[in-house]
């Protein structure tokens, strides 16, 4: 089974700073790997999605990341933060023909002026 | 096009009472899996409807059960509720082909007092 770590539970960064967010992976095959946006009381955006090909995705929002099978990683970045991506974001693993997706316990972002 | 829509936005019940939340689809979409966000914790997925079959579920007990109309809406159906019951309900759609995405509606927020 697959299954999804955040290891950074809040993060805290300046408007204008670049952005990380850390994501671990466990699943035996090459997985399918999302980022998705929560912003409070509402549900949850797509921003990017890994299925195969060329390891670095953009994806919206001026967000990218990059996927690394030795490390077992997803990495979320932004180069420059602005106000509103103040959210939770939430890392998640599909895999072919499982149509369930396994999600984080998510990174809570705050952006300060 | 419309997005995934979810009604009602709130809901409060009373332990052991009963609830449906509907779902209505992204058009063109014919899967919807349904998942339970707790508080401060990422998304669960309950199961998942292709074709007004239940395609696949999580490890939540019988008493959650879902219905998929022709018209690729839903319903999540719950009995005996119990406190725990207390989360955001989310709402994903598909399209045909590729399922792996799923794309959220913003959410039934269900309080079990």
């Amino acid at each position: 089974a697959q299954s999804v770590t955040q290891p950074d539970i809040h993060i805290t960064v300046s408007e204008g700073a670049s952005l990380e967010l850390r994501c671990n992976y466990s699943y035996g095959a090459t997985p399918y790997l999302f980022w998705y946006v929560q912003s409070p009381g509402q549900g949850l955006q797509l921003l990017l999605k890994y299925f195969s090909g060329d390891t670095l995705v953009q994806g919206i929002k001026g967000f990218e990341a990059e996927f690394k099978r030795s490390q077992s990683s997803f990495n979320l970045r932004k180069p420059s933060v602005h106000w509103s991506d103040a959210a939770e974001y939430f890392c998640a693993v599909g895999a072919p023909n499982d149509y369930k997706l396994s999600f984080g316990a998510g990174t809570t972002v705050t952006v300060r002026a | 096009e419309t997005g995934v829509t979810q009604s009602p936005t709130h809901l409060i019940k009373t332990r052991g009472q009963q609830v449906t939340l509907r779902c209505s689809s992204q058009s063109g979409h014919n899967t919807v899996s349904w998942y339970q966000q707790a508080l401060g914790q990422g998304p669960q997925f309950i199961f998942q409807y292709y074709r007004e079959e239940e395609n696949g579920r999580g490890n939540f007990p019988p008493r959650f059960s879902g219905l998929q109309f022709p018209n690729y809406s839903s319903e999540l159906n719950v009995n005996a509720l119990e406190l725990d019951d207390s989360a955001l309900y989310l709402c994903a759609s598909s399209f045909p082909g590729n399922q792996e995405t799923q794309y959220f509606g913003p959410g039934t927020r269900l309080l079990v007092l």
